[in-house]
């Protein structure tokens, strides 16, 4: 079974400061994709970026970036530049390759960017 | 603005009436899924189809009956739900191919917020 464990449920960050979310996983699939969301107080939730288990380079989109270290099964978040509308929910997620591509999601860090 | 589309965004019904929740999506995906998300918490998968055909069923009480009429459009019928079903319901859909689930994000709509009375 897979598992995703987030271990901050709240992160403080000074506006234009950089701040890295954790994330660890298990599971026993080789071939997997972990994933970061943002979800805002309104209640969408925003696809942010990807890593796959294969992927030799950490992945990066804009201000965010993956630190992915595969032998310790981690795939932390990195915010540079935070702004005020960062604040929201972060849920990390990871997805395979059975099981109708249903995702597993950790229990989300509220990060409050501060002015 | 978001490319799944779920309708309404808020609704608030009695315990005893029957409505139903919309999700429609353009993108040819062929894998739709339904989740529960309590307030602070991360989303509880519901249901998922597959092409057309209910794949995962997570053990959800029969007032929930999900609906998928065609591949663009993912429907929940509720019926005699309880005040503990209260929730946002979060509409996802994705590329079906098993090959090809691990490398594609889901892509969720903004949710109905569920009130019952």
């Amino acid at each position: 079974a897979q598992k995703i464990t987030q271990t901050q449920p709240g992160m403080f960050v000074q506006e234009k400061e950089a701040v890295t979310l954790d994330c660890t996983y298990d599971t026993s699939d080789p071939s997997y994709g972990l994933f970061w969301y943002k979800q805002p107080s309104s209640g969408e939730m925003i696809f942010l970026i990807y890593q796959g288990s294969y992927d030799q380079q950490n992945a990066t989109e804009g201000r965010y970036s993956l630190n992915f270290q595969k032998a310790r099964k981690s795939a932390n978040l990195v915010i540079s530049a935070s702004q005020l509308g960062d604040s929201a929910m972060y849920f990390c997620a990871m997805r395979e390759n059975t099981n109708a591509g249903k995702s597993t999601f950790g229990d989300g860090t509220t990060l409050t960017v501060k002015p | 603005d978001t490319e799944v589309t779920q309708t309404p965004k808020h609704l608030v019904m009695g315990m005893t009436n029957k409505k139903s929740l919309k999700c429609e999506q353009h993108m040819g995906h062929r894998a739709m899924y339904w989740y529960k998300q309590k307030a602070k918490k991360p989303p509880e998968l519901m249901f998922v189809y597959s092409y057309e055909k209910l794949s995962i069923n997570e053990s959800v009480p029969s007032r929930f009956s999900p609906e998928c009429p065609n591949s663009s459009l993912l429907n929940l019928h509720l019926h005699a739900l309880q005040p503990e079903d209260s929730a946002l319901y979060l509409c996802a859909s994705a590329w079906g191919a098993p090959a090809v689930y691990s490398n594609q994000p889901q892509h969720f709509g903004d949710g109905t917020r569920l009130s019952i009375l």
